[in-house]
């Protein structure tokens, strides 16, 4: 399992867009890039996936260069409720172990 | 939108006693998996399971842990005889295919509080 290294904190504010970088120096051929992002007393929650390039939903775009050893979480215009840790994961989707790291914990105001 | 379900929300218990932590995953999913999350701390993965065998478990899940799937809807996390460290938060887990395992999506969480 490729290792990841992500800024252990970062604040924003209301309406910016925030970039979430995540390290992966030894990401594997089958490896795929993962972010979670997790509240207070709360479960983590799926939040974007991609392999290469660029991927965007309705909550984030996830940028990964054409090397893939590292990986932009971004998240257009922040509110409140985006206070939380955000966690990079990078492995094989047919893997059964998963591993979080620290992850990132986002502090937004206002 | 279906979600996985976790009973009891809380669960308090005295130092040497058994408890069974329950969970429903999302209902077509196949591959179910236990997190825990000491707190202040990050998820720490414990095991996952399919086709009612464990897949793959972490250090911590050791002779003192077991999963189980005992119908078609329940999986369940036992402790046999619980320790001061095991107070945590746990969490259980689903994700549809092999093919993408690493979308997973979480219950609420079990508090378990060790006395």
């Amino acid at each position: 399992l490729a290792k990841t290294t992500q800024p252990i904190s970062m604040d924003s504010y209301e309406g910016q867009e925030v970039n979430i970088t995540c390290s992966h120096n030894n990401i594997a051929t089958n490896d795929y890039i993962t972010w979670y992002q997790q509240f207070p007393s709360q479960g983590p929650r799926f939040i974007i996936q991609g392999y290469k390039t660029k991927v965007t939903n309705e909550v984030a775009s996830l940028f990964i260069p054409a090397d893939r050893k590292s990986s932009t979480l971004s998240l257009p215009r922040v509110s409140l409720s985006d206070t939380a840790v955000y966690y990079c994961l990078v492995g094989d989707q047919g893997s059964f172990k998963t591993i979080f790291g620290a992850g990132t914990r986002l502090f937004v105001k206002a | 939108e279906p979600e996985v379900t976790q009973t009891p929300s809380h669960q308090v218990t005295q130092m040497g006693q058994e408890v069974i932590l329950r969970c429903v995953p999302i209902s077509n999913h196949l591959y179910f998996y236990w997190y825990r999350q000491i707190l202040g701390q990050k998820v720490e993965f414990l095991v996952s399971f399919y086709n009612n065998e464990i897949s793959e478990k972490s250090e911590i899940f050791d002779d003192q842990f077991s999963v189980e799937r005992p119908d078609g809807s329940n999986f369940t996390l036992k402790i046999r005889s619980t320790k001061l460290e095991d107070s945590a938060m746990y969490f259980c887990a689903s994700s549809q295919d092999v093919t993408n395992t690493y979308e997973q999506y979480f219950g609420p969480g079990t508090r378990l509080t060790v006395t």
